[in-house]
């Protein structure tokens, strides 16, 4: 399996654009979710998906920012419009259960936003 | 709510010396405990893991007992090479909710 797969990698956008990121999770992976790790303030989760339904957005810090999941291979996070306190890594992660108890969570590489 | 507490880096010791970060956690059920392990420029990858009290997760030389009674996860290596150089973080998970994850310690190891 190639894991999770996320794009771009990297992406400088300017302020007040529309920002997508992309992200596939390990197949028969039935929970995902998007995690954005800064310097000041760590990895926060800001919303997980089960079985391709949102289950908890309450760490999607503003409404600017929103995801989507329309099937089981792919998933989306949207930052609109952008600001430059959206800088961060952001990541994506798959696992076969909410607790990732018996695997764990597989993460992807990771989109590092730039906004200038 | 449940939570992480592991100890501020970053650690930096020389090659071949004795690692040990420490975890401790706060939770209201029986938690399962993990450490991950992020290299630079990558995602976190499970480093290892315990579902019990007294269980011993181990992988690549590093091991963490599960301390109920000290609610603690303490990870430790014997001797660490420069390959270890990461970023470490404790994590849980209570009643098959997500993880709950620590805010990470910096490990640099210097030849």
């Amino acid at each position: 399996d190639a894991g999770v797969i996320q794009s771009p990698r990297h992406e400088v956008t300017e302020m007040g654009q529309e920002v997508t990121l992309r992200c596939k999770p390990i197949s028969g992976h039935n929970s995902l979710f998007w995690y954005r790790q800064t310097m000041m303030r760590g990895l926060e989760l800001l919303i997980y998906f089960n079985n391709n339904v949102p289950i908890d957005d309450s760490g999607m810090p503003e409404d600017r920012f929103s995801a989507k999941m329309p099937n089981a291979s792919f998933s989306t996070l949207k930052i609109q419009p952008s600001e430059p306190r959206d800088s961060a890594v952001y990541f994506c992660a798959s696992s076969s259960s909410l607790a990732g108890s018996t695997y764990g969570y597989t993460f992807g590489s990771g989109t590092r936003l730039t906004v200038v | 709510g449940d939570s992480v507490t592991q100890m501020e880096g970053p650690v930096t010791l020389s090659e071949e010396a004795f690692l040990t970060i420490n975890c401790t956690y706060t939770a209201t059920g029986y938690p399962s405990l993990f450490w991950y392990v992020q290299y630079p420029g990558e995602g976190l990858q499970l480093l290892l893991k315990a579902t019990k009290a007294d269980d011993k997760g181990s992988n690549k030389g590093f091991e963490a007992t599960y301390r109920k009674e000290t609610t603690s996860f303490h990870l430790e290596k014997g001797s660490v090479q420069v390959s270890d150089s990461a970023v470490y973080f404790c994590a849980l998970s209570d009643r098959n909710t997500p993880l709950v994850f620590g805010k990470g310690t910096r490990l640099s190891v210097i030849a």
